[in-house]
């Protein structure tokens, strides 16, 4: 069974910084790999997704993620950090072999302090 | 395109009583998923809709939870017997087919006392 594993809970940083949410999966076959956000209050929104080719996806909002088939991770980045970019983020992986059903990870809670 | 639309946004329901949560997808998409965002569990897959058929509801506590989508333009969640336990936020998407973004409604939020 394929899972999603997004080690850190919390993440605070500086408005300005650089930002990474890592993201790892165990999948056994090439996986379809998505990010979404979850502003305070509001509902999933969707970021970015890979799903072949490129190995480096742009999406809304000014992110990118980086897919590493070595490693088998799909991190998140962004810089410069704003303010506004707190919230908190998800990444997904969708079944390529018929179930087309999203495996969430926990989520990572982002603060971007001003 | 007003998006997903869930209703109703809030639901309180007593133990043991009925509860029943509507969504209706964006017109034209074709796949409607259903899921549950908790604290403690995240976001857990409950069943999923393509072309009103029913194709993976390997999610779904088979005892007391049932899905339908009787038209493509609204599928209902719907909970017997609730118990505190199923609190949740429950969220439905829609979107064109497999490989394609999720579109999420806002959400039913139930409360079980």
């Amino acid at each position: 069974a394929q899972s999603v594993d997004q080690p850190d809970a919390h993440v605070t940083l500086s408005e300005g910084a650089s930002l990474e949410l890592r993201c790892s999966y165990s999948y056994s076959a090439a996986p379809y790999l998505f990010w979404y956000v979850q502003y305070p209050g509001q509902s999933l929104q969707f970021l970015l997704k890979y799903i072949t080719g490129d190995t480096v996806v742009k999406g809304t909002k000014g992110f990118e993620a980086e897919f590493r088939k070595s490693n088998s991770s799909f991190n998140l980045k962004k810089s410069p950090a704003h303010w506004s970019d707190s919230a908190k983020y998800f990444c997904a992986l969708e079944d390529t072999e018929g179930a087309d059903r999203l495996t969430f990870g926990k989520g990572t809670q982002l603060i971007i302090q001003p | 395109n007003a998006g997903v639309i869930q209703t109703p946004r809030h639901k309180v329901t007593g133990k043991g009583q009925e509860a029943t949560l509507w969504c209706e997808p964006i017109s034209g998409h074709s796949a409607v998923f259903w899921y549950r965002q908790t604290i403690v569990q995240g976001l857990e897959f409950l069943t999923y809709f393509r072309n009103q058929a029913p194709i993976d509801d390997s999610g779904m506590p088979k005892e007391r939870f049932s899905a339908q989508m009787p038209n493509q333009s609204h599928s209902t969640l719907k909970i017997q017997s609730t118990q505190p336990q199923d609190s949740a936020v429950y969220l439905c998407a829609s979107s064109l087919h497999s490989q394609n973004t999720l579109y999420f409604g806002a959400g039913t939020r139930l409360s079980v006392l």
